[in-house]
């Protein structure tokens, strides 16, 4: 069962460009929403969250949509860069630890 | 203040054997993750752990696999009578806390990749 659905699975974008990548989940117990950036041999790192209280949430070139009512969320990646090629995972959880559901990725590549 | 260690980085093992991955959390996190990572997939939960104590292992198989995060020393998880299907990447994360301020945010390590032949 995939609990949170994310799309594309490849992004190709030119440099100075916007990057978008959607993603969509299905248990409304979900109240944290991180997002994580992966290069190759790489841990993922935390890039931005949000939880549901906000509609929107910004940081640097690097802004997450959420909208409760469609249970979904996006990352917008302004005026993109050829170093932000990475893959990109949205994950949730709820409760009292956190138990990360992730997206199955985004491979983004910005070129020149 | 060092970030999540994990060892070994690749882990070469035969049908058969055991796997041992380390995973050492940052200073003053007392809350391990551990996920698996198979090629072009997404991370999935294994199990989380506290000091001495399992608290969700609802993602690890429940035969060969096994994870415990002693008093002292790092968190390992064990992978026994390892098979093809277990070749993937390792990834354990730790945090300070639960919940609340910032204290859920899962700081990763750099992960075991292990290939079993």
């Amino acid at each position: 069962q995939q609990q949170v659905k994310q799309s594309p699975q490849s992004l190709i974008v030119q440099k100075g460009g916007i990057s978008i990548i959607n993603c969509a989940y299905e248990n409304t117990a979900f109240d944290y929403f991180p997002w994580y950036q992966q290069f190759p041999g790489k841990g993922p790192a935390l890039l931005i969250a949000i939880r549901p209280d906000v509609s929107e949430k910004k940081e640097g070139r690097f802004t997450i949509s959420f909208n409760k009512s469609a249970k979904q969320f996006s990352l917008h990646i302004m005026d993109s860069q050829p170093g932000d090629s990475a893959t990109y995972f949205c994950a949730a959880s709820y409760g009292g630890y956190q138990k990360v559901t992730f997206g199955i990725g985004t491979k983004l590549q910005v070129i020149p | 203040n060092a970030g999540v260690m994990q060892n070994p980085r690749h882990l070469v093992r035969r049908r058969g054997q055991e796997a041992r991955l380390r995973c050492s959390p940052m200073k003053g996190h007392s809350h391990v993750y551990w996920y698996r990572q198979l090629p072009e997939e997404g991370l999935k939960f294994m199990v989380y752990l506290q000091k001495e104590n399992i608290i969700d292992e609802s993602g690890m198989p429940k035969e060969r696999f096994s994870a415990e995060f002693p008093k002292e020393g790092p968190s390992i998880l064990r992978i026994q009578q390892v098979v093809r299907g277990d070749s993937a990447a390792y990834f354990c994360a730790s945090s300070p806390g639960a919940r609340g301020a910032g204290q859920e945010t899962q700081y990763f390590g750099p992960g075991t990749r292990l290939l079993v032949l």
